[in-house]
C-alpha cells in the first residue's frame, strides 16, 4: 500500500516563529488532506488539497503531486497551534475515495 | 450543528464486556468510516460503508460489527472486549468526489 511519511516528527518553537511540515507520500493520490488533532484529542481538518496551494489565514499548504510531496506552512505561530499535524492520503486505486492512509504527524510545541 | 458526532465521548469498561459506539453525520454524505488511533497516535482505517454497504474491512477482528442502519448512521459494536481494544475511535464521513473526509470527535475507549 501507499506510504507516508512526515518531517521532521516533532518541533518546538517560540511563540511567532514560522515553521515548514512537509508531507512525503510513496505513489499517485487522489486525496491528501491536512488535519490538526489539538490537545484534547479532536481532528481538525485544515485543508483538502490533492493538489496546488491553498491559504487559511496563517496557514498555507502546497501540493506537489508529480514529487509526490505536500508542504504545510505555519506563520506568526500561536500557541493554540500547539498539536499533532497529520498528512493523510487516499489512493485513486482505493474503493471508497477517502480511504486515507494517514502519516506517523509531526507534533508542535509551541511555546510563550 | 456537529456534521460528525460520536457517542460517547468516553467510554470505560471491563474486559469481556460489549459495548456499542454510535456515530451519525448530517452532511448528506455517501460514505462512512470507522478509524482505530492507537496509544502511539498512529491512525488506521477499520471499516467503510457506502449507502449502507460494507466496502472497506481492513483486517480487523470479527468481534467488531461495524452496523449502518441507514447513510446517515454507523455504528460500531465491540464483543468481548480486550485491553488491546483501549484506543481512540473516530467516525468519518465523506462524498465519493468532494472535499475529503470529516471526522468525528473521538471516542476513548479504555478497557480495565
Amino acid at each position: 500500500g501507499i506510504q507516508v511519511e512526515q518531517s521532521p516528527p516533532d518541533l518546538i518553537l517560540q511563540e511567532g516563529a514560522n515553521s515548514t511540515l512537509r508531507c512525503n507520500f510513496s505513489d499517485s493520490v487522489n486525496n491528501l488532506q491536512w488535519f490538526h488533532q489539538n490537545p484534547w484529542g479532536q481532528l481538525i481538518n485544515l485543508f483538502y488539497i490533492p493538489s496546488g496551494t491553498k491559504q487559511n489565514g496563517r496557514l498555507s499548504a502546497t501540493t506537489v503531486a508529480t514529487e509526490r510531496y505536500s508542504l504545510l506552512y505555519i506563520s506568526s505561530s500561536q500557541t493554540t497551534d500547539s498539536g499533532v499535524y497529520f498528512c493523510a492520503v487516499a489512493s485513486p486505486f482505493s474503493f471508497g475515495n477517502e480511504k486515507l492512509t494517514f502519516g506517523t504527524g509531526t507534533r508542535l510545541t509551541i511555546i510563550p | 450543528d456537529t456534521a460528525v458526532s460520536q457517542t460517547p465521548k468516553y467510554l470505560v469498561t471491563q474486559m469481556g464486556n460489549d459495548k456499542s459506539i454510535k456515530c451519525e453525520q448530517n452532511l448528506g454524505h455517501d460514505t462512512m468510516y470507522w478509524y482505530k488511533q492507537d496509544s502511539k497516535k498512529f491512525l488506521k482505517i477499520m471499516f467503510s460503508y457506502n449507502n449502507k454497504e460494507l466496502i472497506i474491512n481492513e483486517t480487523v477482528p470479527n468481534r467488531f460489527s461495524p452496523k449502518s442502519p441507514d447513510k446517515a448512521h454507523l455504528n460500531l459494536h465491540i464483543n468481548s472486549l480486550e485491553l488491546g481494544d483501549s484506543a481512540v475511535y473516530f467516525c468519518a464521513s465523506s462524498q465519493e468526489q468532494g472535499a475529503g473526509a470529516f471526522f468525528g470527535q473521538g471516542t476513548r475507549l479504555t478497557v480495565v
